[in-house]
């Protein structure tokens, strides 16, 4: 496809379980980044990928946070045992760089619910 | 650290009337970009406009415009002839033109509501 894309669209999982959410750039996008955006803290960065490198995990909440990415496109993050707190829209974005110069052009996002 | 500040929690216009959402950021940089990303119900941030900080004509796409003052670190955005698609949250974005450790994220406001009113 020509956007990025997520999956899934919606996850409810229940408190303590891992769950995998996944993002695929647009093709030839070199950079990719995951934001959180949630009702209390509005839109943050969580993790930025060059390639498959993760030159900055600075917005990670926790160590139950983490993510990669393989073959420089796709890319999971992992929340293990998942906390309410947790609860959120996760959104990907890719750009063709990781220049200011390059727009991050963002997926439809992946709602997760922690019960 | 860079921050954006949107005053408007929401706004609502007039269908085919304009009205303008209102942003500032502070930061210290001389070099930097600015954005508008539009997030229908669909969830999607879709981005209007951008603003490279080095530029001093103001940006437009269409019925999209921005007011930008460096000076003043503000960066409001226009739309012209509101349509009923134009309803969504609108958001602010900063972006450093530095690209180095902690300067490839887009820091964002916390959003104005748009409604339009048929």
């Amino acid at each position: 496809g020509a956007g990025v894309s997520q999956s899934p669209s919606n996850k409810v999982t229940e408190k303590g379980k891992d769950v995998e959410l996944r993002c695929d750039p647009i093709s030839g996008h070199t950079a990719l980044y995951w934001y959180r955006q949630s009702l209390g803290q509005g839109l943050e960065f969580l993790i930025y990928f060059q390639g498959n490198s993760a030159p900055d995990k600075s917005g990670l909440p926790s160590d139950r946070f983490s993510a990669e990415r393989t073959g420089g496109s796709v890319s999971t993050l992992t929340i293990q045992r998942t906390q309410q707190e947790d609860s959120a829209v996760y959104l990907c974005a890719s750009s063709l760089q990781a220049t200011g110069k390059d727009t991050q052009y963002f997926g439809p996002g992946t709602r997760l619910t922690v019960l | 650290a860079q921050t954006v500040t949107q005053s408007q929690p929401e706004m609502s216009v007039q269908e085919a009337e304009t009205v303008t959402l209102s942003c500032t950021y502070d930061t210290s940089e001389s070099d930097y970009y600015l954005f508008w990303y539009k997030q229908p119900p669909s969830r999607q941030m879709i981005l209007v406009i951008r603003q490279e900080a080095y530029k001093q004509q103001n940006a437009t796409e269409n019925r999209f415009s921005v007011n930008f003052q460096k000076a003043a670190k503000s960066f409001s955005l226009k739309i012209s002839d509101s349509q009923l698609g134009d309803a969504a949250m609108y958001f602010c974005a900063y972006r450093s033109g530095l690209s180095n450790f902690g300067n490839e994220k887009l820091t964002f406001g916390t959003g104005t509501r748009l409604t339009i009113i048929p």
